[in-house]
């Protein structure tokens, strides 16, 4: 049971390049979600899934797309990428479900750091 | 979704208890109180949740003031390894809208 996974763990970009962040959870989760952490800074919620098949907005959500490809993976994809883009990008998931504050329990991956020079 | 106010930072002597205190005045009778930590630059770890009433786990206990305005997590004997940003977070249970603050930066010393 590996939790969550993230590909790839860092990733040099030069401005105006894309790539997408792949992120897949084996705990049969329902909602799944990414952030960016800049330095010394908290975590920002860019987009989350509530389900297979949904996508809503974050706080931050300019400059990236995201697809919910199955229940299983969820991917982070920067067309164009800046260089204030540069940051740690964290996937989550959480159970969902009803009922019970449990459903709402994130569990993070380990983290892709991106530098766009 | 209520809004919560953690100090900036706190410090800790090792062998001792941490107490860190959360303020959600604005909490709503179905909102849950969730506690992360994250450990320099892992990804952030759950800890505890609570609705109500006080809850203890192995890492930790979480004390919900009566009114649920307030709430601390405490650590009850703090360990070097405990240094990190711990944040507090009220959502409803089924709000996917998981938004963290700036947290407290809780240090350890020995």
């Amino acid at each position: 049971n590996a939790g969550v996974t993230q590909t790839p763990k860092f990733q040099v970009l030069k401005t105006g390049q894309s790539m997408t962040l792949q992120c897949a959870q084996d705990m049969n989760h329902n909602s799944m979600y990414w952030y960016r952490q800049d330095p010394g800074m908290g975590l920002r919620l860019i987009y989350y899934s509530a389900s297979e098949g949904t996508t809503d907005k974050g706080e931050v959500p300019n400059g990236y797309n995201v697809s919910r490809l199955n229940k299983r993976e969820f991917s982070l994809r920067l067309e164009s990428a800046a260089p204030s883009q540069t940051s740690v990008y964290f996937c989550a998931s959480t159970p969902g479900g009803t009922g019970v504050g449990g459903a709402n329990v994130l569990t993070f991956g380990a983290g892709s750091r991106l530098t766009v020079l | 979704d209520a809004k919560t106010t953690q100090p900036t930072s706190m410090d800790c002597a090792e062998g001792r208890a941490a107490n860190l205190p959360c303020n959600h005045s604005t909490i709503s009778g179905n909102e849950y109180v969730y506690w992360y930590r994250q450990i320099h630059s892992q990804g952030p770890q759950y800890i505890i949740h609570g609705l109500k009433n006080n809850e203890t786990n192995e890492m930790a206990s979480l004390i919900i003031t009566e009114d649920r305005k307030s709430s601390t997590l405490i650590l009850p004997h703090a360990t070097l390894r405990d240094t990190a940003v711990y944040y507090c977070i009220v959502r409803v249970y089924n709000n996917n809208d998981m938004r963290f603050g700036a947290g407290t930066r809780l240090t350890v010393k020995p």
